[in-house]
């Protein structure tokens, strides 16, 4: 159980077009869920937490206008990359919270490279 | 100061042998601790998890947690080359809106 899956694994766009990445938790509802950001060889960025029917929270410094995140279901949240350019270019990597392990748990999905050109 | 502090390695360790990896916090606050593995391209995957001060055991890992010294550490026996990865720890604090805060990740690599 708690199998988190994004799609796509990996996609590269021109410059100035938007991307939507997919986060569903498959075997369990997903009180919350995160959506990070990793660098070559650096740790994950939180970007924002969403909770289902509810505006995320974004940290400080990402543009939500930017990262628009939408949780329309306990399985599923949405990442869209709008108007993109190369220095979105970026390992994202959303969690799910509400699996069957610690109620504090984050399970993670395989993530999504994204390449801007 | 960064809040969690881990050194990145590369760590290289013949295959058998006991790996000791760690991380350093400065934020007394926190009372849950994970050990993620991440495979290169991939999520992390959650292999430990303890909350507040003692020890933990599953199979060949165990995690421990020293809240007075503000460290905690994941030990691996008997490593194999499928254990050669990136172990992230993270850290919680309880009504923290359940966000983790990272280490950067130590790079392992076990050799045969």
């Amino acid at each position: 159980g708690a199998v988190v899956s994004q799609h796509p694994s990996r996609v590269i766009c021109k410059s100035g077009t938007s991307v939507k990445i997919e986060c569903r938790s498959l075997d369990f509802q997903a009180t919350t869920m995160f959506w990070y950001r990793q660098f070559p060889k650096k740790s994950l960025m939180l970007m924002a937490t969403s909770n289902e029917g509810s505006k995320a929270t974004y940290e400080q410094g990402v543009e939500k206008d930017k990262f628009l995140i939408n949780h329309a279901s306990l399985t599923l949240s949405t990442l869209t990359v709008t108007s993109a350019h190369p220095e979105d270019s970026s390992f994202y990597i959303c969690s799910a919270r509400g699996g069957p392990g610690e109620v504090n748990t984050q399970y993670f999905g395989p993530g999504t490279r994204l390449t801007v050109l | 100061q960064k809040e969690v502090e881990q050194d990145p390695g590369p760590l290289s360790v013949p295959e058998g042998a006991i790996v000791s990896l760690n991380c350093t916090y400065s934020n007394s606050a926190f009372q849950y601790f994970m050990w993620y593995r991440q495979y290169s391209r991939k999520g992390p995957e959650l292999l430990m998890y303890t909350y507040s001060s003692g020890n933990k055991e599953d199979g060949r890992f165990t995690a421990q947690v020293d809240k007075s010294s503000k460290y905690i550490s994941l030990f691996i026996r008997d490593s194999q080359p499928s254990d050669s990865a990136t172990y992230l720890c993270a850290m919680q604090i309880t009504g923290g809106g359940n966000k983790l805060t990272f280490g950067t990740g130590t790079q392992l690599k076990v050799e045969l």
